[in-house]
């Protein structure tokens, strides 16, 4: 069965290290997403793809960075680690049909702690 | 620009009462709604999707939603809660970017289900 698979599932490092998240899909989407989920905020966009070789800005894109070498990966890079971003992260991927908008399937989640 | 509001971060009702969570969305384009519920240490999960056909939609678990143009509002429903419906869901409103989409997303239900 196709599946999107985020590692690692539990993470703790420390201030101003780079961290780099995991997130591997099946399902031979061309979209794939990075989301946060923080208590009160719901989750919130840091980064899209569309395709290989295409990423964007979300709306707290400040911090991290992505990129898109093939369709299956879409790792995300805390490049210098703070307390502000100890969170759940959660990896999304869905399939373009045109002007259709289509569901997210989302990975399992990777805790985040920063210290 | 697109907004979801979910009203009531915390809901709690007694088993076989009935659910209501309440969403209201802006959209500057006519929308795609979806539901998501989240049950503990995992990814989000889909209940149902508004995609412009019917404005009742049925999805998973017993679950339904109406979609109301004129008080923009995509609220769910279920007519008997059970134990197993106790977890947090979310709305989310989809626009589309050239071939893609992306979710906004609400700040989340706590569903409670008391015996």
């Amino acid at each position: 069965d196709a599946e999107i698979t985020q590692s690692p599932r539990h993470k703790i490092t420390e201030t101003g290290r780079q961290v780099t998240l995991a997130c591997h899909q099946t399902w031979n989407h061309n979209n794939m997403f990075w989301y946060r989920q923080d208590l009160g905020h719901g989750l919130r966009l840091i980064h899209y793809s569309y395709g290989v070789h295409d990423t964007n800005k979300g709306e707290v894109s400040d911090g991290y960075s992505v990129s898109r070498s093939n369709t299956e990966d879409l790792p995300l890079t805390l490049e210098s680690a703070a307390s502000s971003q100890t969170s759940v992260y959660f990896c999304a991927s869905s399939e373009s049909r045109g002007f259709m908008s289509t569901e997210a399937f989302f990975g399992q989640g990777t805790r985040l702690t920063v210290v | 620009a697109q907004s979801v509001t979910q009203l009531g971060s915390h809901v709690s009702v007694s088993e076989g009462a009935l659910v209501l969570l309440r969403c209201n969305y802006s959209s500057s384009v006519p929308p795609y709604l979806f539901w998501y519920v989240q049950y503990p240490n995992q990814g989000l999960q889909l209940l149902l999707k508004y995609t412009s056909a019917a404005t009742l939609v049925k999805g998973i678990n017993g679950f339904e939603a109406e979609f109301k143009k004129s008080e923009t509002s995509f609220h769910l429903t279920k007519p008997s809660a059970h134990m197993s419906d106790a977890a947090e869901y979310f709305c989310a409103v989809s626009a589309l970017k050239n071939a893609g989409n992306m979710l906004t997303f609400g700040g989340g239900t706590r569903l409670m289900v008391k015996p």
